[in-house]
């Protein structure tokens, strides 16, 4: 069975500081990969999204950046962290199109400081 | 463009009620696929149920019940005899396919003891 890892779960950065959070699928291959950004009380943003190796689309523009070193590896991250780059972070993953629905991680907590 | 709209922002309700979430949609596709999501406080999403465009039958697990009516573009979402672990934000969404995914706005659920 699939499953997908997500880490860490809660960070606290400093303004100013890089970020990196990392997020890799399980027993599957050339999956679509998606990271999803949810601010306090709000609903789902979609960042970016890969549909294979070094492929990044990028939805919304901002000092994160998105890479895809391996088939089933995504990295979110950033030089400079933001206040407003606060947020919980969610990875997730679907086969083909969206049309079979986003299977998602545990999510990253991030509060930058 | 599709939309997802989610008119109730929060909703509150005593233990043992039942409760309906609504959900909109807009399309101009007629192949489409509907989603509802639970994020309980843990944060992660919960896929429930996935709706092809071309089933309009009811479907019901357990407490849970979902009525897709294409006349009125609404995919609704019942909680029968509603428990305190209910209590979460639930997330409707709509696929075209392809990369063309979206979610609605959320209902935060809250199930009183």
């Amino acid at each position: 069975s699939q499953t997908i890892h997500q880490w860490p779960a809660t960070l606290v950065q400093p303004v100013g500081s890089p970020l990196s959070l990392e997020c890799t699928v399980e027993g599957t291959s050339n999956p679509n990969l998606y990271w999803y950004r949810q601010a306090a009380g709000r609903g789902l943003q979609l960042l970016f999204y890969s549909v294979g190796i070094g492929q990044i689309s990028s939805e919304v523009p901002q000092n994160l950046s998105a890479s895809r070193p391996q088939d089933r590896q995504f990295i979110l991250s950033s030089k400079k962290l933001l206040l407003s780059d606060s947020g919980f972070y969610l990875c997730a993953w679907t086969w083909g199109d969206s049309e079979l629905g986003y299977t998602f991680g545990s999510g990253t907590r991030l509060t930058v400081v | 463009a599709q939309k997802v709209t989610q008119a109730q922002t929060e909703i509150s309700v005593v233990e043992k009620e039942d409760v309906t979430l609504d959900c909109v949609y807009e399309t101009r596709d007629t192949t489409y696929y509907l989603f509802w999501y639970k994020q309980p406080p843990s944060g992660e999403l919960v896929f429930l149920i996935r709706r092809n465009s071309f089933d309009e039958q009811n479907e019901i697990s357990g407490r849970y019940s979902w009525n897709f009516q294409k006349s009125t573009s609404s995919f609704n979402f019942t909680i029968t005899a509603s428990q305190v672990v209910d209590s979460a934000v639930y997330f409707c969404a709509l696929s075209e396919g392809g990369q063309n995914f979206v979610f609605g706005p959320g209902t935060r659920l809250s199930v009183l003891p």
